[in-house]
């Protein structure tokens, strides 16, 4: 079974904390990708990956940054935390070459104070 | 661009009645199509897909047809059960970026016994 997972199901921060969210996936998969969720507005695409080192900016960027410095592993950065920030952020990851079939982690919900 | 959209929830439903989420997407050329599942306290994971037009995909005795000519992909279930209680999302997939997957809202159902 694949298996992606993220290094915390629950994160408590104070605003203009730096804050990193870790995901490791065992599948070798290539692609790799971030979102938030939120009520109502289901999930958003933060940061994907598609290679070691290489990134692309989703459809919420801002105030987030990110790094895959080794295929099964990809981190999300906050630089400076802010209230608006509170969210439950997944983690999925992907084959190249699959129907777009992503799988994805349990999860960290993030608050931010 | 790329857009799905889905009945809002939530949806309240008595064990063993007929389940209809609606899902209907805009997009260019021919996408996969899929449904995720969200159980409480966990990410989200891939319930069933379709690739092409006219395809049905199933399981867990959840169905959906890939309809093209109305755009549609509603997800459907002929007895439900407490055990299905849990928030439907409806996705697409299109090629030529990266295999990102545009997702709608989400549908939350509850199923009382």
């Amino acid at each position: 079974d694949v298996k992606v997972t993220q290094s915390s199901r629950y994160l408590v921060k104070r605003t203009g904390e730096k804050v990193f969210l870790e995901c490791v996936q065992d599948m070798d998969h290539e692609n790799m990708f971030w979102y938030r969720q939120d009520p109502g507005l289901g999930l958003r695409l933060i940061y994907f990956s598609y290679d070691v080192k290489m990134k692309e900016k989703g459809d919420i960027p801002e105030g987030y940054s990110v790094s895959r410095e080794k295929k099964e592993r990809f981190s999300l950065i906050l630089e400076s935390a802010s209230t608006n920030q509170t969210s439950m952020y997944l983690c999925a990851s992907s084959y190249q070459g699959g129907a777009y079939e992503q799988y994805f982690g349990p999860g960290t919900r993030l608050t931010v104070t | 661009g790329n857009s799905v959209t889905q009945m809002e929830g939530p949806v309240t439903l008595s064990e063993e009645a007929f389940l209809t989420i609606n899902c209907t997407y805009t997009a260019t050329g021919y996408p996969s199509l899929f449904w995720y599942v969200q159980y409480p306290g966990e990410g989200l994971q891939l319930l069933l897909k379709a690739t092409k037009a006219d395809d049905k995909g199933s399981n867990k005795g959840f169905e959906a047809t890939y309809r093209k000519e109305t755009t549609s992909f509603h997800l459907e279930k002929g007895s439900v059960q407490v055990s299905d209680s849990a928030v439907y999302f409806c996705a697409l997939g299109k090629s030529g970026g990266y295999q990102k997957v545009t997702f709608g809202t989400g549908t939350k159902l509850q199923v009382i016994p």
